[in-house]
């Protein structure tokens, strides 16, 4: 199984629909962060989360919620899913580096969002 | 607005030739992390530089930090077909620690 699993992989919506992307983690990392990459571009943030109790914004925030349940769970949700909202989503994962200082990201496979 | 920019864009080598690219950066850091992305999936750790590091090598990649130009640049030495990929680098923000990403460079090695 994946370390980090993000669910649905597909998904297909229509203007005004709200929708929830679900990542899970088996990495016991505390760090968790959700990305947007829209075609031929980079990652944008969107939210992070150092612990369940931290959730902080990204560029990007407007339009989106997250949710952190547990440590191994950060989910991304879009109350009213918009057609610029077509992307590639993705969740990652990191554990402290040295010091305090971000280590190593593992990311998700993805999750392809398509509002119509 | 991304927090990194990279150059080139787009990179065509032939096999066995080494390819560079940039990345520079608006913010002060921790450290700075490049990472691999074959088309639309995951991506993939390479290497990471601390902050106080001016070099660091690992297999056949080689990344150089100059915090004073808030620029990295990472070079793939003698390139492979499979090591056509987009490049992406990586901020950790010094105070926030969140972790943001530049645009990226499409490198394509021909056999």
């Amino acid at each position: 199984d994946a370390d980090v699993t993000q669910t649905p992989r597909n998904r297909i919506t229509k203007t005004g629909k709200r929708i929830m992307l679900e990542c899970s983690q088996t990495k016991g990392h505390d760090r968790m962060y959700w990305y947007r990459q829209d075609p031929g571009l980079g990652l944008q943030l969107i939210y992070y989360s150092f612990d369940v109790k931290d959730i902080n914004k990204g560029e990007i925030s407007d339009g989106y919620s997250v949710s952190r349940q547990a440590q191994a769970k950060f989910s991304l949700s879009l109350e009213s899913a918009i057609p610029n909202q077509t992307a590639l989503y993705f969740c990652a994962t990191s554990d402290k580096g040295w010091g305090q200082n971000t280590g190593e990201l593992f990311f998700g496979e993805g999750s392809r969002l398509t509002v119509l | 607005s991304q927090q990194g920019e990279e150059d080139p864009q787009a990179l065509s080598i032939q096999e066995g030739e080494n390819a560079t690219m940039n990345c520079s950066y608006k913010t002060s850091i921790n450290n700075l992390q490049w990472y691999r992305q074959n088309s639309g999936r995951g991506l993939v750790h390479l290497i990471l530089i601390r902050s106080n590091e001016r070099e660091k090598h690992s297999g056949r990649l080689r990344v150089t930090l100059d915090t004073s130009k808030k620029s990295s640049s990472l070079l793939i030495t003698a390139s492979r077909a499979a090591d056509t990929a987009s490049y992406f680098c990586a901020t950790d923000a010094l105070i926030t620690h969140d972790m943001r990403f530049g645009a990226g460079t499409r490198l394509t090695v021909k056999p």
